[in-house]
């Protein structure tokens, strides 16, 4: 089966710019997660979404915002970007609801590496 | 609120040697357990997860984790390390219910020849 797929691999913008990341679930799996991957602080989750409503969301503030679309692939969309959020930016996708089910741990993508100058 | 300490930031490790990589956790309830790993330019690859039963889980790849209550710990080991382990190691925990994980910082392994 087809993994979890992030595009785009890489993305450069400059500060106040917005950066638009997008990602593709497994089949069959109805929840996305967002991670922060920033250099020396661990994985740090962003959003939640399920069956196309935000269903949580981290420690981050309203300019990190995003949606899931009927076919379950999911946009995290970051505007006036700053230069601290240069990061990894991982999704997740399960199908349980709960990043904590036995039987669908989370799946993660290779990540977009989103660069601001 | 639930919190994971990895103590080691980098690990270096000889080839063939055993290895151990810590992590303690914070979290009132039982916990379920997670191992991820990392490689180079990828996303985070499952190894084991604990969640109940058997304190010893065996994951893929050679790993296994021993789950302490007492010492609120889940350290991941294995027997004998090969170069293509080299790579960042997570600990994350999670409970029935609990919509995330929570990630450690990650612990670096790099292995000598």
């Amino acid at each position: 089966e087809a993994g979890v797929t992030q595009s785009p691999t890489h993305l450069i913008k400059t500060r106040g710019q917005q950066a638009t990341l997008r990602c593709s679930p497994i089949s069959g799996h109805t929840s996305v997660y967002w991670y922060q991957q920033a250099l020396g602080l661990g994985l740090q989750f962003l959003l939640w979404y399920d069956e196309g409503e935000e269903r949580n969301r981290g420690n981050f503030p309203p300019r990190f915002s995003g949606r899931q679309f009927p076919n379950y692939s999911s946009e995290l969309n970051v505007n006036a970007l700053e230069l601290e959020d240069s990061a990894l930016y991982l999704c997740a996708s399960s199908s349980g609801q709960s990043a904590s089910s036995y039987n669908s741990p989370l799946h993660f993508g290779n990540g977009t590496r989103l660069t601001v100058t | 609120a639930q919190s994971v300490t990895q103590p080691d930031i980098h690990i270096t490790v000889s080839e063939g040697a055993s290895l151990e990589l810590r992590c303690n956790y914070s979290y009132g309830a039982t916990p379920y357990l997670f191992w991820y790993v990392q490689s180079p330019g990828q996303g985070l690859q499952l190894l084991l997860k604990y969640f109940s039963g058997d304190t010893l889980v065996q994951g893929i790849k050679g790993f296994e984790a021993e789950f302490k209550r007492s010492q609120s710990s889940f350290n991941l080991r294995k027997p004998s390390v090969h170069w293509s382990d080299a790579a960042e190691y997570f600990c994350a925990v999670g409970a029935k219910g609990y919509s995330t994980l929570t990630f450690g910082k990650g612990t670096m392994l790099l292995v000598s020849p």
